[in-house]
Order: structure tokens, then C-alpha cells, then sequence
């Protein structure tokens, strides 16, 4: 089945300490996403991948870090969480060959910082 | 800035009616338009789409309407149904930057039986 994973669904963390939320993939994507879901604020971008080690910035990129060693992983990298990162966030991927029409997201992962 | 802006943050209609959701954007050189549906504790999924070109597309039930000199979009559905009950995106990316996805707000749907 095709699907993109990730963990974990639900996190509660204090403030500063490091955390890393997964994102996997197994459909061969080239293009991943981060996402964070606000009230209000909608869907905004963090960060994307076009392909493995080639990442860009989206609109709020600040306080979060991402790597893409291997294609089908591109984990969301918090250093030093800060309470205004309480989110939820949502990874997604699609083939290069295909348009945003062709966007798989994952389940979201409920993240809280106090 | 928010360039994609869906500024009815809820709308309710009952059953078999038309449900119209709306959303504007600022920035001309967007040419891709879509529309995601999400429901509680899910990812979003993609609906239906538009391009630049086009100023109209249908998939059964859910059509999308694009007036390019107004800037906005419109989502109806018809006839509405109870399962149709979920927040929907509007979303526009650009050629120029195929890897950037900007979303409106959301709107959250509901449909009464």
C-alpha cells in the first residue's frame, strides 16, 4: 500500500530539548514536504526536498532543520524547541514526474511544547 | 502576506444543496490551483485542480471555477452530502517554483442531513 508514515502521531516535549520527527516513504518520491497546520494560519511550508540532498526553505522554515540522506526518509529536525512550535505537521511527498494533484500526506503527528 | 486567503473560516449547508467555497490569491504568477480535502485526524488528500489556462473543471460532483483578472476561485459541490463534512484547502503553486505549495486558511464544511 502505498502510504507515507510518521512518527511519533503525538509528542509532548519541554522547551529546548532536541527532537526529531520522522517521515517516510514508500512510493520512490523524489519531492517530500514538511508542513505545520495552525489555526487560522492554515498550511504552511517548512521545508522541501526535490531529491536526496537538495533541500530548500518554504514560509516558515525557522527553528526547524531537515535532511534527505536517502530518498525514501526526510526527517523533521526541531534543535531547540520553543512553545510557539506547538503544531501539527504533516509530511508529504509526490514524483517529480507529477503535480501537486499527486501529493501523498501523511497522518500528521500532534506536536506540544511546554 | 498571506498570498492564498480563504476568508469564510466555516459554512454550513443542509443536504442536496450547493455548497460554494471561495478563495483569493495575490500573487499573479501563480498558474496551478488545487483544492485538498481533511478530515479529523487524517492527512490532507488532494480534490480537484485547475490550471492557469482553463477557467473551469469538473469531477463529478465538485467543480472548480477560475476568474484569473479577479484573482479567486470558487469550489461548489453539488448536490452535497453529509460526508462531504470537512475542512477544505485551497492551495497555489507557481512553475516558476515547483516545489513551493502556499495554502489558504481552510474552510471548515458542514453538511446537514
Amino acid at each position: 500500500e502505498a502510504q507515507v508514515t510518521q512518527n511519533p502521531r503525538y509528542l509532548i516535549t519541554v522547551t529546548g530539548k532536541k527532537l526529531t520527527v520522522t517521515c517516510s516513504q514508500n512510493m520512490n518520491h523524489e519531492y517530500m514536504s514538511w508542513y505545520r497546520q495552525d489555526p487560522g494560519l492554515g498550511l504552511r511550508q517548512i521545508y522541501y526536498s526535490m531529491n536526496v540532498e537538495v533541500t530548500d526553505k518554504g514560509d516558515v522554515p525557522e527553528g526547524y532543520k531537515v535532511s534527505r540522506k536517502e530518498k525514501r526518509n526526510f526527517p523533521l529536525i526541531l534543535e531547540s524547541p520553543s512553545p510557539n512550535q506547538t503544531s501539527l505537521y504533516f509530511c508529504a511527498s509526490r514524483s517529480l514526474g507529477g503535480d501537486f494533484d499527486e501529493q501523498y500526506f501523511g497522518p500528521g503527528t500532534r506536536l506540544t511544547v511546554t | 502576506d498571506q498570498q492564498v486567503k480563504q476568508n469564510s473560516p466555516s459554512l454550513s449547508v443542509q443536504e442536496g444543496r450547493i455548497s460554494i467555497l471561495n478563495c483569493d490569491y495575490t500573487n499573479s504568477m501563480f498558474d496551478y490551483f488545487l483544492w485538498y480535502k481533511k478530515y479529523p485526524a487524517e492527512g490532507p488528500t488532494f480534490l480537484i485542480s485547475i490550471s492557469s489556462i482553463k477557467d473551469k473543471n469538473e469531477d463529478g460532483r465538485f467543480t472548480v471555477f477560475l476568474n484569473k483578472s479577479a484573482k479567486h476561485l470558487s469550489l461548489h459541490i453539488v448536490p452535497s452530502q453529509p460526508g462531504d463534512s470537512a475542512v477544505y484547502f485551497c492551495a497555489a503553486s507557481a512553475v516558476s517554483n515547483t516545489g513551493k505549495l502556499i495554502f489558504g486558511q481552510g474552510t471548515t464544511l458542514q453538511v446537514k442531513p
